[in-house]
This record gives C-alpha cells, sequence and structure tokens, in this order.
C-alpha cells in the first residue's frame, strides 16, 4: 500500500544551520505530497505542499521539490531559527482524497 | 476565529475504563476527521464525519471505538473498554470543502493513556 517514510529524529542544529529533512514516498498513481509541522502545545499546521511532478512548494524559508523519478519531497531551509523547533510531518494524498497518509514525524530541535 | 479544539488534552485511565474525545471544529467546517498517532508512530486516518453522517469509517480499529456527531457540530469518540495498545495521541480536523486542498485545520490533539 502506499506509505510515507521520515529519517527519525530527533535532529539538533544549531541556530543558522542548514536543514534537510528526507522523506520518500511509495504510491501508485499521482499523489500530492505535503509537509506538516506542530510547533508545541499546538495542532499541526499545513506548512507547505506540492501536487504535481517537479512542483517546490515553499513557505517561512522552507523548500520542498516533488521529486518523482526519486519518489522524495525532501524539507530544506537555509538557516534554521530557534522557533523552527517541532515536529514535522511528510504526507501525501491521491486524488483529492482527505485521508492523508503520515510519515511518523521528525522532531527538529534548535539550539541558540 | 477559534481553530479547532479538544479535549481533554491528555487523559490518562485503567485498562478497561471508558474514555470519551471530543472534538469542536472550526465554525461552519463540514468536514470533521479523526486521526490518531500510536507510539510515535505515523499518523493515521481514523474516519471522516460530512455534517452528521460518516463518510468512511474504514480507518476504525475496531468496535471499541465509537464516533458521533450529533447536529453536526462538535463530535465525540468513545473507546470502551480501554486497551493497552489504544495509548496515543487522537486528533481532530476540519475543512471546508469535500475535495482535499491541503487545508486540513487540526486540533492539538488529545492524549490518551491506558495504564
Amino acid at each position: 500500500g502506499d506509505s510515507v517514510t521520515q529519517m527519525e529524529g530527533p535532529v539538533t542544529l544549531s541556530e543558522e544551520a542548514f536543514l534537510t529533512i528526507n522523506c520518500t514516498y511509495t504510491a501508485t498513481g499521482y499523489p500530492s505530497l505535503f509537509w506538516y509541522v506542530q510547533y508545541p502545545g499546538e495542532g499541526l499546521q499545513l506548512l507547505l505542499k506540492a501536487t504535481k511532478a517537479d512542483d517546490k512548494g515553499s513557505n517561512k524559508g522552507f523548500e520542498a521539490t516533488y521529486r518523482k523519478e526519486t519518489t522524495s519531497f525532501h524539507l530544506e531551509k537555509g538557516s534554521v531559527q530557534v522557533s523552527d523547533s517541532a515536529v514535522y510531518f511528510c504526507a501525501l494524498t491521491k486524488d483529492s482524497s482527505y485521508k492523508l497518509i503520515f510519515g511518523s514525524g521528525t522532531r527538529l530541535l534548535v539550539r541558540p | 476565529e477559534a481553530g479547532v479544539t479538544q479535549f481533554p488534552s491528555h487523559s490518562v485511565i485503567e485498562k478497561g475504563q471508558t474514555v470519551t474525545l471530543r472534538c469542536d471544529p472550526i465554525s461552519g467546517h463540514d468536514n470533521l476527521y479523526w486521526y490518531r498517532r500510536v507510539m510515535g508512530k505515523e499518523i493515521k486516518f481514523l474516519l471522516h464525519f460530512v455534517k452528521e453522517s460518516k463518510q468512511d469509517e474504514s480507518g476504525m480499529p475496531n468496535n471499541r471505538f465509537l464516533a458521533e456527531r450529533t447536529g453536526g457540530t462538535y463530535s465525540t469518540l468513545k473507546v470502551q473498554p480501554a486497551e493497552l495498545e489504544d495509548s496515543g495521541v487522537y486528533f481532530c480536523a476540519s475543512s471546508q470543502d469535500l475535495r482535499y486542498t491541503g487545508e486540513l485545520f487540526f486540533g492539538e490533539g488529545s492524549r490518551l493513556t491506558v495504564l
């Protein structure tokens, strides 16, 4: 069945470091891909999305490119801040279905 | 505008007891979803309401779980009797449109611990 695999955390970085959180997927057809983020004490929020191959989603300095050839959607940020500390979830849907398929989440801790 | 609210935020119960989780969606959102995250693993879909009707409950693990949405407003998820493997975080989400456009709004989650 369809699935999403994320790198295990926690990921610990110093402020202003470069961030990559790997995400790969297994799915038939043409899924839409998402990154959600959960900050401490808050609900999950949509961070960015991409709906077709080679699309790049971006928001708040984060970027991810939909790579169909490698079935990947890695999250990147050039310079992280302490406020980026959160749990990041990669997810997919197919055919605009409401059923999100999530990865296991990656906790990011950014130290001053 | 108020977001999706869930309570309790954390519930600790003994195996065999009953727990009821509540979700208040964003006002005007007809679509309401329940998801859960067990043991720090992936978040999995449980079910979907459109107003008061269950559109899809294919993710419900077994008949110990009962979800309701009377009047199409708030929803409850009851676990009876609770088992150890039910421990996890239960997320509620709501949306305005049936076709998913990436705009699911999630609550903070209700953490359930079964001892």
